[in-house]
């Protein structure tokens, strides 16, 4: 079955640590997304890559970094400049930039700081 | 910008009843409206997605309804079942220059056996 994958399921980072939560699709969608989630919160954007080589900062870019080299793979890594990195990060996908057919998303990870 | 509003925040109702959660938002200007299901420490599933054409979408127990104009959507759900406890998330595509989805904060849905 098509779908999106999240690993790890859940992630500790140290202070001053670099991480990087892996999301890939099999789905043949263009467009990739990376969401944070926080309670009380809702769903804000970090980052979104419309093809292949390409991406744009969402709404909380800061402290975070992504690469788009394959069309099935998006990763997201946390660095240390982003200081309060504990939450749920959920990886989405679409068909295309105009998500005629709706977004798709992955199960999730929960990172946590120690 | 547009906001994405969920009423109510928190809901509870006994097994056997129908319900209405509700949605709004501010920018009429839509692609499509997409209704969630979250369980908890999980991903998002799609219940039901409305395109901005169409008045409404039906899959089971679940009805939404998407009135573009005034900015609003509900998801009715029938008989609902104890399974059926988790949060509902309305989410509106915007597209243009700002390709993404922006969400409402959900509704924490219980239904009580």
């Amino acid at each position: 079955d098509g779908g999106i994958t999240q690993s790890p399921k859940y992630l500790f980072r140290k202070e001053g640590q670099n991480v990087t939560l892996s999301c890939e699709q099999n789905l043949n969608h263009d467009a990739m997304y990376w969401y944070r989630q926080d309670p009380g919160q809702g769903l804000r954007l970090i980052y979104y890559s419309q093809i292949v080589n390409d991406f744009q900062k969402g709404d909380i870019a800061e402290g975070y970094s992504v690469s788009r080299e394959k069309k099935e793979s998006f990763p997201l890594t946390v660095t240390s400049a982003q200081k309060n990195p504990t939450a749920f990060y959920l990886c989405a996908s679409s068909i295309n930039s105009y998500a005629g057919d709706g977004y798709t998303f992955g199960s999730g990870t929960r990172l946590t700081v120690v | 910008k547009q906001e994405v509003t969920q009423i109510p925040a928190a809901l509870s109702v006994p097994e056997g009843e129908n319900l209405v959660l509700n949605c709004s938002f501010t920018d009429s200007a839509i692609y499509n409206l997409q209704w969630f299901r979250q369980d908890p420490g999980k991903g998002l599933t799609s219940l039901l997605l409305i395109q901005s054409s169409q008045r409404e979408q039906t899959s089971g127990r679940l009805n939404a309804s998407l009135d573009k104009s005034s900015g609003r959507s509900t998801l009715y759900i029938a008989a609902s079942q104890p399974g059926d406890s988790a949060t509902y998330l309305c989410a509106v595509y915007s597209g243009g220059s700002n390709y993404k989805l922006t969400f409402g904060k959900g509704t924490l849905l219980t239904v009580n056996p």
